[in-house]
């Protein structure tokens, strides 16, 4: 079975460009999380989504936006790209949110973004 | 509001010591706890959860971890270290109700010597 595949692997932009990076979940996950991981750091949570509705976002600025679509897949999108979006960004799904005990978190690879 | 602090930004041990990495977690209301471990380049993969029932988890590859609430801490042990166990380790923390979402440490770094 195919994990949680994000893409692309790589991506140099300039700043004040636009970028959207893309996340697949696992078969029969309905929900998908955005998570940003800045080099040295933790991840941060950026959104959730359930059901292609937004149910969480993270204290992150009105630049990041994401969304779902039909088939649970998401996208997130980042305008006016500064210097400090440089991170890994991770995509994890799972059936539901809310509830780890069963179904828990599976991450993608991720998609590095350098903004020079 | 949930926090977790991982005492160490590195570890260091030779191969076949004991490793010990630390957490801390701070929560408001009973917590789910779980470990990750990130190797170079790649995504975060799950070792083991704490899901409210035996405090003592048992997780892949030989590492377990034990809840303890007077303590609020969730430590990583693993009885004997091998070369491939180098690698980046998460605790990270949720709630167990609503739209809970993964709270992380700032990580700890696992380097193992020969």
């Amino acid at each position: 079975d195919a994990g949680v595949t994000q893409s692309p692997t790589h991506l140099i932009k300039t700043r004040g460009q636009h970028v959207t990076l893309r996340c697949s979940p696992i078969s029969g996950h309905k929900s998908v999380s955005w998570y940003q991981q800045v080099l040295g750091q933790g991840p941060q949570f950026i959104f959730q989504y359930y059901e292609k509705e937004e149910r969480g976002r993270g204290n992150f600025p009105d630049r990041f936006s994401a969304r779902q679509f039909p088939n649970y897949s998401s996208e997130l999108n980042v305008n006016a790209l500064l210097l400090g979006d440089s991170a890994l960004y991770l995509c994890a799904s799972s059936l539901a949110p809310g509830d780890p005990t069963n179904y828990g978190y599976t991450f993608g690879s991720g998609t590095r973004l350098t903004v020079v | 509001a949930q926090s977790v602090t991982q005492l160490g930004s590195h570890v260091s041990v030779s191969e076949g010591a004991l490793v010990l990495l630390r957490c801390n977690y701070s929560s408001s209301v009973p917590p789910y706890l779980f470990w990750y471990v990130q190797y170079p380049n790649q995504g975060l993969q799950l070792l083991l959860k704490y899901t409210s029932a035996a405090t003592l988890v048992k997780g892949i590859n030989g590492f377990e971890a034990e809840f303890k609430k007077s303590e609020t801490s969730f430590h990583l042990t693993k009885p004997s270290a091998h070369m491939s166990d180098a690698a980046e380790y998460f605790c990270a923390v949720t709630r167990n109700s609503g739209y809970s979402t993964l709270t992380f440490g700032k990580g700890t770094m696992l380097l193992v010597s020969p």
